[in-house]
């Protein structure tokens, strides 16, 4: 059903900036997490992922955090280009089940 | 060549109609999923196919029947639309025994009005 009650994070940042998204799961079962991203009138693109045997995982600008012990992932994009601006998923998926959970999203807006 | 493609990218029609959304992949991944995104943007599972077999159906009415004639593809067929079918739906596929990321098609907007 609708997500009733449930915002849209957003943040906004200078463009050149650093940013940080940050997600909280709930499955300590999760063993595989991914960051998407999705463009106005998209599907999510994948971005980077990490398994939970890794705690940090670089990309081209974009860092992956990983903190089993209070259950928290955040996705660092550094240098903000104006194609940043989209809304940025975090999913978990444990082993051997199909289903990939998404958070809430957040929306980031690069301000030029 | 798009990895996974779902038409029609808009639909509109009218309350109680029934209609169709179809979903491929050319990635030769095994397992499909459709998911649901409301105005809020959140995401939400619905069904996943496993080699033409479900194996995920989250509390979705019965109006909404996937059929999958081959690991390929994944359609989705709705009854008696209601207003609140209203959202954008996503296909996905991924590759179980990799338990790798899942790809998205562009989505279907549907409009019930």
């Amino acid at each position: 059903g609708e997500s009733v009650g449930l915002h849209l994070p957003t943040l906004s940042v200078q463009e050149g900036d650093n940013s940080i998204i940050n997600c909280a799961y709930s499955n300590s079962a999760s063993d595989y997490f991914i960051w998407y991203k999705q463009e106005s009138g998209k599907g999510p693109q994948f971005i980077i992922d990490i398994r939970s045997n890794m705690d940090k995982r670089q990309g081209q600008r974009v860092t992956v955090l990983l903190n089993k012990t209070v259950k928290h992932l955040s996705l660092q994009i550094a240098a903000t280009q104006p194609g940043d601006s989209a809304v940025y998923f975090c999913a978990e998926k444990g082993y051997g089940n199909e289903k990939l959970t998404f958070g809430t999203g957040t929306r980031l807006t690069i301000i030029p | 060549d798009t990895a996974v493609s779902q038409t029609p990218k808009y639909l509109v029609t009218q309350m109680g109609n029934d209609k169709s959304i179809k979903c491929e992949q050319n990635l030769g991944h095994d397992t499909m999923y459709w998911y649901k995104q409301d105005s809020k943007k959140f995401l939400k599972i619905m069904f996943s196919y496993n080699n033409k077999e479900l194996i995920i159906n989250e509390t979705v009415p019965n109006r909404f029947s996937p059929k999958s004639p081959d690991k390929a593809h994944l359609n989705l067929h709705i009854n008696s639309l209601e207003l609140g079918d209203s959202a954008v739906y996503f296909c996905a596929s991924s590759q179980r025994d990799t338990n790798t990321e899942a790809f998205f098609g562009q989505g279907t907007r549907l409009t019930v009005v």
